[in-house]
């Protein structure tokens, strides 16, 4: 079906260990953005892609990196997980910067 | 620092009222505005957007635009039970730029049967 996906929904990671999350949207929509929301601080920019291989911080880029070798796929790594990394992640697709954008259903990740 | 504001509540509602959200902007050159609903454990969903002022109808829902005031509601008339989430008012940044969409907290209504 045509959409967004996810995966994993859930992770529970320890300290210090790196964790891939994946994003996968199926609408060729060039813009993809991955947020964290926590309670009290709402949805918070981590990073977003324009296109292949293009990438740019958001709010709250330190710890994580991204990458995006094709337009359907904007993989999320925390390359050494902290406990303040604990939340839940989700990756957006829109087909402009500015317009509607379209949330993947989430992924809960704890570190312990 | 753009800024989206809304009212956290939880705004409780009788069933079958008209239930009023609200949402004030920072940013004066803004011209795209959106509204989701996120259900408890699920993502936030698109349910309106409204581009010009005046208001802007669709089934239940009514978005209100105010650019001069930098405010924007949405209405939600014939409240239902099923109507009780957290919405987000999201708001674009002008000039582009790392931004995209600004949300707001959100705010809780919940809807009393």
């Amino acid at each position: 079906d045509a959409g967004i996906t996810q995966s994993p929904r859930y992770k529970i990671t320890e300290t210090g260990r790196q964790v891939t999350l994946m994003c996968h949207q199926t609408w060729s929509h060039s813009y993809m953005f991955w947020y964290r929301q926590d309670l009290g601080h709402g949805l918070r920019l981590i990073y977003y892609s324009a296109a292949a291989d293009i990438t740019d911080k958001g709010e709250v880029p330190d710890g994580y990196v991204v990458s995006r070798s094709k337009t359907e796929n904007f993989p999320l790594t925390l390359e050494s997980a902290t406990r303040s990394q604990t939340s839940v992640y989700f990756c957006a697709s829109s087909n402009l910067l500015a317009d509607e954008q379209y949330f993947g259903p989430g992924t809960r990740l704890t570190v312990t | 620092q753009k800024e989206v504001e809304q009212n956290s509540g939880p705004l409780s509602v009788p069933e079958g009222a008209i239930a009023s959200l609200n949402c004030t902007y920072s940013d004066r050159g803004s011209q795209s505005f959106f509204w989701y609903r996120q259900y408890s454990g699920k993502s936030p969903e698109l349910i309106m957007f409204i581009y010009s002022n005046g208001d802007k109808e669709d089934g239940r829902f009514t978005a209100q635009l105010n650019k001069a005031s930098q405010y924007v509601s949405l209405l939600i008339r014939d409240s239902q039970p099923s109507d009780s989430a957290t919405y987000l008012c999201a708001v674009n940044s002008s000039g582009g730029g790392a931004d995209g969409l600004t949300f707001g907290k959100g705010t809780h209504l919940i809807i009393q049967p």
